[in-house]
């Protein structure tokens, strides 16, 4: 059974900043693995897709890597601005059936 | 991009009365959809794939006499919880599988709160 582990739960950091969010799977025949993020109330944004055969994916300041052998995944934001704050999480795919396993999601706060 | 709805976004209700949420593919067509809960400050747990045309598969814990699922057209997915209880007061997301021949993944509606009183 696929677990998913995010760490940190919690990151606090000053605006401008670097950050590196960290996502692990336990079992590495991925499908794809997708980053989200979700407002407090709100639903699922989906911010990167990476299929089993990439190794990162790219939006704007948001850089997604993936290794598959090590069972990792990391998001990396860039100068990081307060309307980042939010909960990201990351969902593995073990088939192109679709389900997803989620982690616990990380919870960003990005003060000004 | 593939658009998701789901109806109400936030409903109210009364113990032992049933709700029934909807989610629609709007611009594409979907064969499978999942149903997933989210209980306050934790992740998304997977209840069931709802295939059109046939049965729910429910994953393991979730009753599926409690919560029903039918997908009667390529477009869309009902959930209904029967007799609603406090207990199950959760945000409900649905996500939705193109139907493409191919390889794709699955499109997040903007979810359902439920709270029972």
């Amino acid at each position: 059974k696929q677990e998913v582990t995010q760490i940190p739960a919690a990151l606090s950091v000053p605006e401008g900043e670097n950050l590196v969010l960290n996502c692990s799977f336990t079992d590495s025949a991925i499908y794809n693995l997708q980053w989200f993020r979700q407002d407090p109330g709100k639903g699922l944004t989906s911010l990167l897709l990476i299929q089993s055969s990439q190794r990162e994916q790219t939006s704007g300041r948001l850089n997604a890597s993936l290794d598959k052998s090590s069972g990792r995944s990391t998001l990396y934001i860039a100068a990081s601005q307060p309307g980042d704050s939010a909960t990201y999480l990351c969902a593995v795919s073990n088939t192109n059936a679709g389900k997803s396993t989620f982690g616990d999601g990380t919870t960003l706060t990005v003060k000004p | 991009g593939a658009v998701v709805s789901q109806h109400p976004s936030r409903v109210i209700c009364k113990s032992g009365t049933s709700v029934k949420i909807e989610c629609r593919s709007l611009d594409f067509q979907a064969t499978t959809m999942f149903w997933y809960r989210q209980f306050p400050k934790q992740s998304l747990m997977l209840m069931a794939t709802s295939n059109e045309g046939s049965k729910a598969t429910y994953e393991q814990g979730v009753e599926k006499d409690k919560f029903l699922i039918n997908h009667a057209s390529l477009t869309l997915s009902t959930l209904t919880v029967t007799s609603a209880h406090p207990e199950d007061s959760s945000f409900y997301i649905c996500s939705a599988l193109p139907w493409r021949g191919g390889t794709d993944t699955q499109y997040f509606g903007p979810g359902t709160r439920l709270t029972v009183l």
